[in-house]
């Protein structure tokens, strides 16, 4: 069975930029949540999305939004991208809404220049 | 306000003994917790959970144990192996409650298993 996706793999854009990362989920999840990793912060929930709803999220700025399709993919996007924005950017999905064992894709890179 | 840590930054052990690393939370409303393990340009593995009704949890190697009076939990690794070397994470959740899927994180411990 195909574990969880997301791509691209690595990203590079300028500030000011928009970009969007987009998740599959293991076949069957229906839940997917999302995690910026920095060396700073840790790894940092962003929010979580279950039957294309979004059930939870993290505290970050508005400028981070998601949306789930109907096939249980997500995407992720990141308007007016900052420096500080530049992180691992993971995915993980859950059978169900809070599922207790969640599994991670390999993430995004993003790096803001 | 860190709800989740681990104040090992790092821990070196010899191939063969037992590795020990801890977890201590701040959040009484966390009932199930989970360890991952994580290589650098990766997500993180699932290795182990154990939910707040338990004080013990063995798959294999690993082995979690939960002590709720002292909001503590450690992973034991026996026996430590080369490719054990890695960072690892302790993870925890409210399951029941309305923060549904969200995991909180520790900040991991970079575990170095030595041949």
């Amino acid at each position: 069975k195909a574990g969880v996706t997301q791509t691209p793999r690595y990203l590079i854009k300028t500030r000011g930029q928009q970009v969007t990362l987009s998740c599959s989920p293991i076949s069957g999840h229906r839940s997917v949540s999302w995690y910026q990793q920095t060396p700073g912060q840790g790894l940092q929930f962003l929010f979580e999305y279950f039957s294309e709803t979004q059930r939870n999220k993290g505290n970050f700025p508005g400028r981070f939004s998601g949306r789930q399709f109907s096939n249980s993919r997500s995407e992720m996007n990141v308007s007016t991208l900052e420096l500080g924005d530049s992180a691992l950017y993971l995915c993980a999905s859950s059978f169900r809404q809070g599922g207790t064992e969640a599994f991670f894709g390999q993430g995004t890179r993003l790096t803001v220049v | 306000d860190q709800q989740v840590k681990q104040n090992s930054p790092s821990l070196s052990v010899q191939e063969g003994r037992i590795s020990i690393l801890n977890c201590d939370y701040t959040n009484s409303m966390f009932d199930y917790f989970l360890w991952y393990k994580k290589y650098p340009a990766e997500g993180p593995t699932f290795l182990i959970s154990i939910s707040s009704i338990k004080d013990k949890n063995e798959d294999g190697r690993f082995t979690v144990f939960l002590n709720k009076s002292a909001k503590h939990l450690s992973l034991h690794i026996v026996p430590s192996q080369p490719g054990d070397s890695a960072v690892y994470f302790c993870a925890a959740k409210n399951a029941g409650g309305t923060s549904y899927g969200k995991l909180t994180f520790g900040q991991g411990t970079i575990l170095t298993v030595h041949p």
